[in-house]
């Protein structure tokens, strides 16, 4: 069974510019949760879709948005990029009840200039 | 407010060797717990888990140990080996809807196995 897969691996962008990112969940798995790990705050929840709808949300500022398509695979944007957004960018996926852990994909690596 | 400490940013440890490895929690809603291992440049690995309803358990050379009273958990690696040096992140989830899909970090210790 194939993992999480993430695209793009790497990005560097500007301040002011918006930035897409990519995940595919593994197959079956309906949840996707979204995590951002920085040197000084560690891996952070931005924010979890389960069956195309937001379950939850981190306490990120309304540039961070996301969202899922009906094959579970899930985007998020920022928009209006900061210096600060400069990141690795986790998804995870599991298969959606409480107590299942949470598979990582490698990440996208975000820097802005 | 940080809910989930890894105290010690780094531990060294003689190869075949234990290595044990903690975390503290502060939320009391939390009830289900797991160890991730990450090396650079990739996504972190679960590794083992643990219901609250638990105190043990154990898969092949890792074992974790939670103590409720204490909201304290542990991770044992025995024997420990040179693959394992890597960054080890404790985790934490709650019940419920206002939770779903949310874990919350510790901090991470770098372990190092020496050969």
């Amino acid at each position: 069974k194939a993992g999480v897969t993430q695209t793009p691996r790497y990005l560097i962008k500007t301040r002011g510019q918006q930035v897409t990112l990519s995940c595919s969940p593994i197959s079956g798995h309906r949840s996707v949760s979204w995590y951002q790990q920085t040197p000084g705050q560690g891996l952070q929840f931005l924010f979890e879709y389960f069956s195309e709808t937001q379950r939850n949300k981190g306490n990120f500022p309304g540039r961070f948005s996301g969202r899922q398509f009906s094959n579970s695979r899930s985007e998020m944007n920022v928009s209006t990029l900061e210096l600060g957004d400069s990141a690795l960018y986790l998804c995870a996926s599991t298969a959606g009840s409480s107590y299942n852990e949470q598979f990582f994909g490698p990440g996208t690596r975000l820097t802005v200039l | 407010d940080q809910q989930v400490k890894q105290n010690s940013p780094s531990l060294s440890v003689q190869e075949g060797r234990i290595s044990i490895l903690n975390c503290d929690y502060t939320n009391s809603m939390f009830d289900y717990f797991l160890w991730y291992k990450k090396y650079p440049a990739e996504g972190p690995t679960f590794l083992i888990s643990i219901s609250s309803i638990k105190d043990k358990n154990e898969d092949g050379r890792f074992t974790v140990f939670l103590n409720k009273s204490a909201k304290h958990l542990s991770l044992h690696i025995v024997p420990s080996q040179p693959g394992d040096s890597a960054v080890y992140f404790c985790a934490a989830s709650e019940a419920g809807g206002t939770s779903y899909g949310k874990l919350t970090f510790g901090q991470g210790t770098i372990l190092t196995v020496h050969p």
